[in-house]
């Protein structure tokens, strides 16, 4: 298996574009998080879903972020206007329903001039 | 509300033993994690514990909970260098596996040779 894929790896863009970070779960798993990782706060769950459907956005920051999973093999996390306090790394996680371990991706290295 | 503290760096000699120590908050936890995370990657799940066990030891991993004091440790018998990463501790909230973990900062661990 292929792990939980991420894309891009790396984005660097000015501050006022939109930015769109993708993630594939594996195959199988129904559960799916976002997270954004900082020195300062630490890793902090933006928000996940249930077979596709939004269970909790309450981490996300403010209403610059969204986030939709389309059918179980995709999701997209995109902030539009970026900030530069935007930067951070963003890493999707998946896993079965009602399993306690979550499959981490390799992350997105996120940097906003 | 909820929070998981842990101190930020621990540094041992290689061939010692290691303990990293997490405090949390929330005394419904049904599972307590510890997930690794090694440079440019994501987090991966080390080991877990349920809340009703005292202690679980899984090769060189030994993880101790004492519930009263809502303390997790995990002990790294003879610490490799490839076992340098930075250490998260998790609980599970709401009934856990299905949602929310609340993550600690993490732990850097430095394994000197």
């Amino acid at each position: 298996d292929a792990g939980v894929i991420q894309s891009p790896r790396h984005e660097v863009t000015e501050m006022g574009q939109e930015v769109t970070l993708r993630c594939k779960p594996i195959s199988g798993h129904n559960s799916l998080f976002w997270y954004r990782q900082t020195m300062m706060r630490g890793l902090e769950l933006l928000i996940y879903f249930n077979n596709n459907v939004p269970i909790d956005d309450s981490g996300m920051p403010e209403d610059r972020f969204s986030a939709k999973m389309p059918n179980a093999s995709f999701s997209t996390l995109k902030i539009q206007p970026s900030e530069p306090r935007d930067s951070a790394v963003y890493f999707c996680a998946s896993s079965l329903l009602r399993s306690f371990e979550q499959y981490f991706g390799p992350g997105t290295r996120l940097t906003v001039t | 509300g909820e929070d998981v503290e842990q101190s930020l760096f621990l540094s041992v000699r290689e061939g010692d033993s290691s303990v990293i120590n997490c405090t949390y908050t929330d005394s419904s936890s049904t599972y307590l994690y510890w997930y690794k995370q090694e440079p440019g990657a994501g987090l991966q799940l080390l080991t877990y514990i349920f809340s009703n066990m005292d202690m679980k030891q899984d090769q060189r991993l030994t993880v101790l909970l004492n519930k009263k004091d809502k303390h997790l440790s995990l002990r790294i018998a003879d610490t490799q260098t490839g076992d340098s990463a930075i250490y998260f501790c998790a609980e599970s909230i709401r009934g856990g596996s299905q949602g929310n973990l609340i993550f600690g900062k993490g732990t850097k661990l430095s394994v000197k040779p």
